[in-house]
């Protein structure tokens, strides 16, 4: 068990649509990760966030956006759902502010089909 | 994009034999790590090599790193049908406008019992 926490495990919605994806870290991390993993693309990196602050932002579309609250815990937003956004977004987190100093530590995953 | 590319992209042994694969990189590195992945399930930290080192061991996995060449190997010896899995290369750029950590495709290896 990785100690971070993300739900739901899976989501079905439609084109058009918004959801909203969370994640927990584990307790101690400040760095909270998004990736993307799909077949086509592999895995890529969307946005980082350190103690509540963007770090680093990756591939992430415009119709993502994401955000760290005071408690650590981080919430993704995809909103005009395509059937494109299909993947596995995980979340993962570490205790430092970046540049890969440390192993991230990933959840296990939420699964969204768009329909 | 993509920073690492893991070689060869699907491995198939038999249990017990040694597996390796590499991953090769394209620009100067802090680190490089190492995780692997089970079907459908987070990714998992295996070991961690920085640009000042040349080996490292871990339990039956041995990570090599060559700077000059820009490529780095994870040799797991003894190989259990456990072992099936993703494995990934993963590299922390010294650029400091890309702090994150960039991904290879993988190497998909399957363990036959």
């Amino acid at each position: 068990d990785s100690g971070v926490t993300q739900t739901p495990k899976h989501l079905i919605t439609a084109t058009g649509q918004r959801v909203t994806l969370r994640c927990s870290p584990r307790s101690g991390d400040l760095s909270v990760y998004w990736y993307q993993q799909s077949l086509d693309q592999g895995l890529q990196f969307l946005i980082q966030y350190y103690n509540g602050e963007e770090r680093a932002k990756g591939n992430i579309l415009e119709r993502f956006s994401a955000q760290q609250f005071p408690d650590l815990h981080s919430e993704l937003n995809l909103s005009s759902l395509e059937l494109g956004d299909s993947a596995l977004y995980f979340c993962a987190s570490s205790v430092s502010s970046g540049r890969g100093n440390s192993p991230l530590h990933f959840g296990n995953g939420t699964r969204l089909t768009v329909t | 994009s993509q920073q690492g590319e893991e070689d060869p992209q699907a491995l198939s042994i038999q249990e017990g034999e040694n597996a390796t694969m590499n991953c090769s990189y394209k620009t100067s590195i802090n680190n490089l790590q190492w995780y692997r992945q089970n079907s459908g399930r987070g990714l998992v930290h295996l070991i961690l090599i920085r640009s000042n080192e040349r080996e490292k061991h871990s339990g039956r996995l041995r990570v090599t790193l060559d700077t000059s060449k820009k490529s780095s190997s994870l040799l797991i010896t003894a190989s259990r049908a456990a072992d099936t899995a993703s494995y990934f290369c993963a590299t922390a750029w010294l650029d400091t406008g890309r702090r994150a950590l960039t991904f290879g495709s993988g190497t998909r290896l399957q363990v036959q019992p």
